[in-house]
């Protein structure tokens, strides 16, 4: 089975801080995409990226910019965190024209 | 723009029933629909998907079908276990391999 691996389950941090996300698959999807949960507004695309080095804007990314240095391994990064990104962070992969398969979810809280 | 409708928002269940979730979607043009189960404060869990050119798909006690024509596609669940209590979110797949999604059934399954 696909697997993908967030590097953190919880996660707190202070206002101003540099944030950094990290999700891993072991199966060599070329798509990979970071998502946020909140309560009443779903799941919202924040960052998704087609191939090494290649990155796009999804509905939210303000705020917030990615890596992808290798084909295994999509970054998020919080330039400067602020207490409204506190939330659950999600990061999918998927081969094209195939299902998607998530992480276990990284809930960060900024204080 | 594409928006994808689950009903109902929840339901609750004696154990043992069969129950039907839905989702709708404004654009017919979708490439797939994939059927994910999301327990509280965890990432989510595929459990099937359908593909632009089937009708259907069937995993254990889970039977996911899809009307393109419609735009509609069903969650049916069979003798429902109090397991089976999460909340179940609809996505399709469009253009540029992005997920949209609905806002999801939370199912409630008595004992």
């Amino acid at each position: 089975d696909v697997k993908v691996t967030q590097s953190s389950r919880y996660l707190v941090k202070r206002t101003g801080e540099k944030v950094f996300l990290e999700c891993v698959q072991d199966m060599d999807h070329e798509n990979m995409f970071w998502y946020r949960q909140d309560p009443g507004l779903g799941l919202r695309l924040i960052y998704f990226s087609y191939d090494v080095k290649m990155k796009e804007k999804g509905d939210i990314p303000e705020g917030y910019s990615v890596s992808r240095e290798k084909k295994e391994r999509f970054s998020l990064i919080l330039e400067s965190a602020s207490t409204n990104q506190t939330s659950m962070y999600l990061c999918a992969s998927s081969r094209t024209n195939y299902g998607y398969t998530f992480g276990s979810g990284t809930r960060l809280t900024v204080v | 723009k594409q928006e994808v409708t689950q009903i109902p928002a929840a339901l609750s269940v004696p154990e043992g029933e069969n129950l039907v979730l839905n989702c709708s979607f404004t654009d017919s043009a979708i490439y797939n629909l994939q059927w994910f189960r999301q327990d509280p404060g965890k990432g989510l869990t595929s459990l099937l998907l359908i593909q632009s050119s089937q009708r259907e798909q069937t995993s254990g006690r889970l039977n996911a079908s899809l009307d393109k024509s419609s735009g509609r596609s069903t969650l049916y669940i069979a003798a429902s276990q109090p397991g089976d209590s999460a909340t179940y979110l609809c996505a399709v797949i469009k253009g540029a391999q992005k997920l949209v999604f609905g806002q999801g059934t939370r199912l409630t399954i008595n004992p």
